[in-house]
């Protein structure tokens, strides 16, 4: 049974390129969250996608956006980069219903984003 | 707003020796408490959770969390640590009435076990 997966692992870009991470959840979910987490920092809630549609987003500018496929797998894209975009993307998979507290979110190893 | 504090980045401490990795949150409404540890180039998993009831949690590996409500407090206890326990602990809360949206973390706490 496939846990989350994300992809690429790792990513190199310059300031003001765009760039997408992709997600695949874990078999059976159908919700995808994402997060950042800074060097040395928490993660921090980005947005989150269910029904192909964004269902609640943190405090994160426009530049960030997403989306969830019929098969529920997601993208993050982020335009214009800025050095402080450099972290790991983290993407977690859960189930509607009931709660993340009773089916909680299942995190993938992430895409660590290096802005030069 | 809701906000977690872990009030010790880092811990260092010998092997089988016991461990508490303190969590304070805040919240004026009722919240869902996690535990997650991350290893070194991994995501996070899930070690323990409290949603109601008895207000000390347990996991599989031996780690325990008591939720204490009038303290706003989920700290995390092991009697014993293993140099395999060396990770990232990152303490989190919920908004029990949007249960399945975001999760609010702490800053995380470094745990060092050495021999």
């Amino acid at each position: 049974d496939a846990g989350v997966t994300q992809s690429p692992t790792h990513l190199i870009k310059t300031r003001g390129q765009q760039v997408t991470l992709r997600c695949s959840p874990k078999s059976g979910h159908d919700t995808v969250s994402w997060y950042q987490q800074a060097l040395g920092q928490g993660p921090q809630f980005i947005f989150q996608y269910y029904e192909e549609e964004e269902r609640q987003r943190g405090n994160f500018p426009d530049r960030f956006s997403g989306h969830q496929f019929p098969n529920y797998s997601s993208e993050l894209n982020v335009n214009a980069l800025l050095l402080g975009d450099s972290a790991l993307y983290l993407c977690a998979s859960s189930l509607a219903g009931g709660g993340a507290a009773n089916q909680p979110q299942h995190f993938g190893d992430g895409t660590r984003l290096s802005i030069l | 707003a809701q906000s977690v504090t872990q009030l010790d980045s880092q811990v260092p401490v010998f092997e089988e020796a016991p461990v508490e990795l303190r969590c304070n949150y805040s919240s004026s409404v009722s919240v869902y408490l996690f535990w997650y540890v991350q290893y070194p180039n991994q995501g996070l998993q899930l070690l323990l959770k409290y949603l109601s009831g008895s207000t000390l949690v347990e996991s599989i590996n031996g780690f325990e969390a008591e939720f204490n409500k009038s303290q706003t407090s989920f700290h995390l206890r092991k009697p014993s640590v293993h140099i395999s326990d060396t990770a990232e602990y990152f303490c989190a809360v919920e908004l029990a009435k949007q249960a399945g949206t975001a999760l609010i973390f702490g800053k995380g706490t470094t745990l060092s076990v050495s021999s």
